[in-house]
C-alpha cells in the first residue's frame, strides 16, 4: 500500500527567502514521486518527479525535491521565494509493480509575503 | 489542442438533477483518471480506466456515480441525483500509460455547484 503525508497544511514566507515543503511517504514497492503546483482556479500542473534515477531532482521554477530513503521524505525546496509561487503544492506518490493509481497528499498552502 | 480538455469549466445544477461531465485525454494516452477536489481539501480518486482493461471503480463514492470511456478516448463522468455533498471540483487527467513513472497531465476542472 501507498501514501503520503505532507506535513504541513500551510507555509507563510517573505519573498526572497528559502521555501521548504515537507513530505513523507510511505510504499511497499520502490515509488515514484512527483510533486505538482495548483495555482488559483488552475488546473495541477508537474513541478517534477523522481522515478530512481538521481536522487536530487531539478524541476521548474527553480524548485528540486531530493528522494531520501532512509528517511522515506520527498521534500520539496526553493532557494528565493516569489511572489509568483504562491499556489497549493501536492506531493504524490506512485509505486512501482503496485497499485498505478497515485496516492495525492491533502496538499501544502504556499503563502508568500511581499 | 495539446493538453487535457474538460467541459463544462462550470456547472450549476438543481439537486436532484443528472451531470454530464466531459474529458477529452491528450490524444494517444491509454490511462484516465477523475479525481474530485473539494474546496479546501485534497484530491479523492474516483475512477480509473488503462487502455481496454475493465475500470478501477475502487474510490467512486456512491451508485450515483458512473464513468465510461468510448474508443479508448473521450470520457464521460455521469453524477445521477446530485445532492448538495457532490458541489466539488472534477479533474480529469491522463498519461501516457498505467505505468507508475509516467507524468499525468490534468485537465483545469470542471465545477459543479449543486443548489
Amino acid at each position: 500500500a501507498q501514501s503520503v503525508t505532507q506535513l504541513d497544511s500551510h507555509v507563510s514566507v517573505s519573498e526572497g527567502t528559502p521555501v521548504l515543503l515537507r513530505c513523507n511517504y510511505s510504499s511497499s514497492y520502490s515509488p515514484s514521486l512527483f510533486w505538482y503546483v495548483q495555482h488559483p482556479n488552475k488546473g495541477l500542473q508537474l513541478l517534477l518527479k523522481y522515478t530512481s534515477a538521481a536522487t536530487l531532482v531539478k524541476g521548474i521554477n527553480g524548485f528540486e525535491a531530493e528522494f531520501k530513503k532512509s528517511e522515506t521524505s520527498f521534500h520539496l525546496t526553493k532557494p528565493s521565494a516569489h511572489m509568483s509561487d504562491a499556489a497549493e503544492y501536492f506531493c504524490v506518490v506512485s509505486e512501482v509493480g503496485g497499485s498505478y493509481i497515485p496516492t495525492f497528499g491533502r496538499g501544502t498552502s504556499l503563502i508568500v509575503h511581499p | 489542442g495539446a493538453g487535457v480538455s474538460q467541459s463544462p469549466s462550470n456547472k450549476v445544477t438543481e439537486k436532484g438533477k443528472d451531470v454530464e461531465l466531459r474529458c477529452d485525454p491528450i490524444s494517444g494516452h491509454t490511462a484516465l483518471y477523475w479525481y474530485r477536489q473539494s474546496l479546501g481539501q485534497g484530491l479523492e480518486f474516483l475512477i480509473y480506466f488503462q487502455g481496454n482493461s475493465a475500470p478501477d471503480k475502487s474510490g467512486l463514492p456512491s451508485d450515483r456515480f458512473s464513468a465510461e470511456r468510448t474508443g479508448g478516448s473521450v470520457s464521460t463522468l455521469t453524477i445521477q441525483r446530485t445532492q448538495q455533498e457532490d458541489s466539488a471540483v472534477y479533474l480529469c487527467a491522463s498519461s501516457l500509460s498505467g505505468s507508475s513513472g509516467n507524468t499525468i497531465y490534468f485537465g483545469e476542472g470542471s465545477w459543479l455547484t449543486v443548489v
